[in-house]
């Protein structure tokens, strides 16, 4: 199957730095996505890789490894409202470009 | 403002009592789509339309109907419920390939 590995809880303090990784199967990868989410709301696009190397957004960045089926979402100055459970979303090459989701990766920010 | 709407929020219903969820979006978007969000399984894909009048099954099309005579609308339907499908239901579109997903704010389905 197409499974998308993530740590299911994570915890940081605010100002600190958090690295959420992700894993995924490379056959007929075809691109990742992370998408934020907080409790009871809909998922909010983050961040968008589909070669090799860091793409930073602000406090937020992502990396991906292709060879390796391996991405990160790194969260620096964390603030409390980062708060939220982060998505990884692998889309897979086939008859149309399909999206697997990972479980989520809810991630607690402490004073 | 860039939206997509699903209707109702919540809904609390019994066993066998045909109901249908209504996603609707304003930017144009070929692509939509539904996902059902339940703990520690993440979001799972019912049905996509890649158009109008084009839909296919997703992982777990079983007990859904979709239908997308329009391309703004895409609504979910459940023809006889049951409890396994009580979860959080979101609606998304995009214009396609690689683009992100807009998602609706999400269909919280009780199934007595």
């Amino acid at each position: 199957g197409q499974n998308i590995d993530q740590p299911t809880e994570m915890t940081a303090t605010e100002g600190a730095i958090v690295q959420i990784n992700c894993t995924y199967q490379t056959s007929g990868f075809n691109g990742l996505f992370w998408y934020q989410q907080h409790a009871g709301e809909a998922p909010t696009f983050l961040s968008y890789n589909v070669l090799d190397g860091l793409e930073e957004k602000g406090r937020f960045s992502s990396f991906l490894s292709r060879s390796k089926g391996y991405s990160y979402l790194l969260l620096k100055e964390l603030q409390m409202k980062d708060s939220a459970s982060y998505l990884c979303a692998v889309m897979f090459s086939g008859g149309y470009n399909k999206l697997i989701f990972g479980a989520g990766t809810r991630l607690a920010v402490h004073p | 403002e860039a939206q997509v709407t699903q209707n109702p929020r919540y809904l609390i219903t019994v066993t066998g009592k045909k109901l249908t969820v209504t996603c609707s979006q304003n930017m144009n978007h070929e692509y939509m789509s539904w996902y059902r969000q339940d703990p520690g399984l993440g979001l799972r894909q019912i049905y996509y339309s890649m158009n109008v009048e084009v839909t296919d099954k997703g992982d777990v099309p079983e007990g859904y109907k979709v239908s997308r005579k329009e391309k703004r609308n895409f609504p979910l339907i459940l023809e006889s419920p049951s409890p396994n499908q009580t979860s959080l239901y979101f609606c998304a579109s995009s214009t396609g390939g690689h683009q992100p997903q807009h998602f609706g704010d999400g269909t919280r389905l009780s199934i007595l």
